[in-house]
Parts: C-alpha cells; sequence; structure tokens
C-alpha cells in the first residue's frame, strides 16, 4: 500500500481564494483524520470521520473550513475564503477504527498571502 | 482543560547515549497515551502506544512508560544512533478528546 496520500504537497494562495486540500487514506481504513499544525499552536485536531460519517468537528476553527468524505477512499478539506493566518501544514491520517490515528500522510503545506 | 506539556523543546545528545524524553499531562483521566516521531518535512509516525491500564510498552530501543497518578510519560531511548534524530511528539486521549504536546527536537551527534 502507498501509505496515506495527500496533494497537494505544497499549495500557495492569495487571501480570500477558496483551497481544496485532498486525501486518500489507506485501502481498508475507516476512520480519517485531519490535523493543522502549527509553530504557534502545535498540532490540532480539526476533524475525523469514521465510516465516512463526519463524527466530530469541534476543532474546526470556523465556518470558513469545511469536510467531506464521499466515498471511503476519499476526503477534502475545502477553505473558503483562505485568510493568511490558515497558513500551516495540514496533515491527514487513517486509522481501522477508533479516535486513534495510526498512519499519516505527508502533509501539505499551506501558504496564504 | 487537557494540557499536554513536552520538556525540554530541543535536546542534544552524543551518540550511543541512553535517554529520556518527558511528557507530562495535566488531566489524569485519560484513555491512552501515544508516542510520534516526525522527520522535518514528513507526517508522524507511531511509536508507542500505552493503554490507561498498562504501565510500559516496548519496541525495540523504545521503552514508553505511563504514570497516571503523576501525569507523566516517559520516552526511554537505548543506545541512541544519528537515525533517532527527529522531534518526537506525545499526544493523550481522554474525554477531552486528543490533545498534543508541543514536541521535543533531539539531535543525535555522530
Amino acid at each position: 500500500d502507498a501509505g496515506v496520500i495527500q496533494s497537494p504537497r505544497h499549495e500557495v494562495t492569495e487571501m480570500g481564494q477558496e483551497v481544496t486540500l485532498r486525501c486518500k487514506p489507506i485501502s481498508g481504513h475507516n476512520s480519517l483524520f485531519w490535523y493543522r499544525q502549527t509553530m504557534m499552536r502545535g498540532l490540532e485536531l480539526l476533524i475525523y470521520f469514521n465510516n465516512n460519517v463526519p463524527i466530530d468537528d469541534s476543532g474546526m476553527p470556523e465556518d470558513r473550513f469545511s469536510a467531506k468524505m464521499p466515498n471511503a477512499s476519499f476526503s477534502t478539506l475545502k477553505i473558503q475564503p483562505s485568510e493568511p493566518r490558515d497558513s500551516a501544514v495540514y496533515f491527514c491520517a487513517s486509522s481501522l477504527g477508533g479516535l486513534r490515528a495510526g498512519w499519516f500522510g505527508p502533509g501539505t503545506r499551506l501558504t496564504v498571502l | 482543560k487537557q494540557e499536554v506539556t513536552q520538556i525540554p523543546a530541543a535536546l542534544s545528545v552524543p551518540e550511543g547515549e541512553n535517554l529520556v524524553l518527558n511528557c507530562s499531562f495535566t488531566d489524569s483521566a485519560i484513555y491512552n497515551l501515544q508516542w510520534f516521531r516526525q522527520d522535518p518535512g514528513k507526517g508522524l509516525t507511531s511509536l508507542l502506544l500505552i493503554q490507561s491500564s498498562q504501565r510500559e510498552q516496548t519496541s525495540g530501543r523504545l521503552n514508553a512508560s505511563l504514570d497516571k497518578s503523576s501525569g507523566r510519560s516517559t520516552l526511554y531511548i537505548a543506545a541512541s544512533q544519528p537515525g533517532d534524530s527527529a522531534t518526537y511528539l506525545c499526544d493523550s486521549q481522554g474525554a477531552q478528546k486528543l490533545v498534543f504536546g508541543q514536541g521535543t527536537r533531539l539531535t543525535i551527534n555522530p
């Protein structure tokens, strides 16, 4: 298995633009997690899905952020409109059940100018 | 609110030394605690997961301990190697969900 796949690896955009981050979890895993990592706040759990259903989105910072998981092999995290303070590395992770994320993707480094 | 602290923020030791990384948490009502490794520009790799009923877990040269009563976990690395250089993070799972520490950046000098 190729592991958790994220795209793009790097994204540079201007304030106000829509940003869509993509994730393909490990085949067979039924839990998927989105994290954000910044120097100031460290690693934060944004949202996690179980069997394609959002279980806990309490970590989503505000309404500008939305996440979907239309099927077991694909998830998106969308920011609209983006702001400079959204600049961070966004990680997707997956696992076989539970709250624990066992396998992390390489991350998407987002820069909002 | 759960707070997870890792001290020191950075540590540099000569190759071959045994070392201990620390993770402290304020709420002892955790379900489990996990240690991760993060290499520069990469995602996290899970190292060890300790359930609340366990005292320690071992994997190769790594040993993680958990003392809920004192709110502490330690990651012991034996016979350190340059390849162990990375940032090590811990996180706790409890009623307040997952909370990560800020990590300890470890450098092993050849």
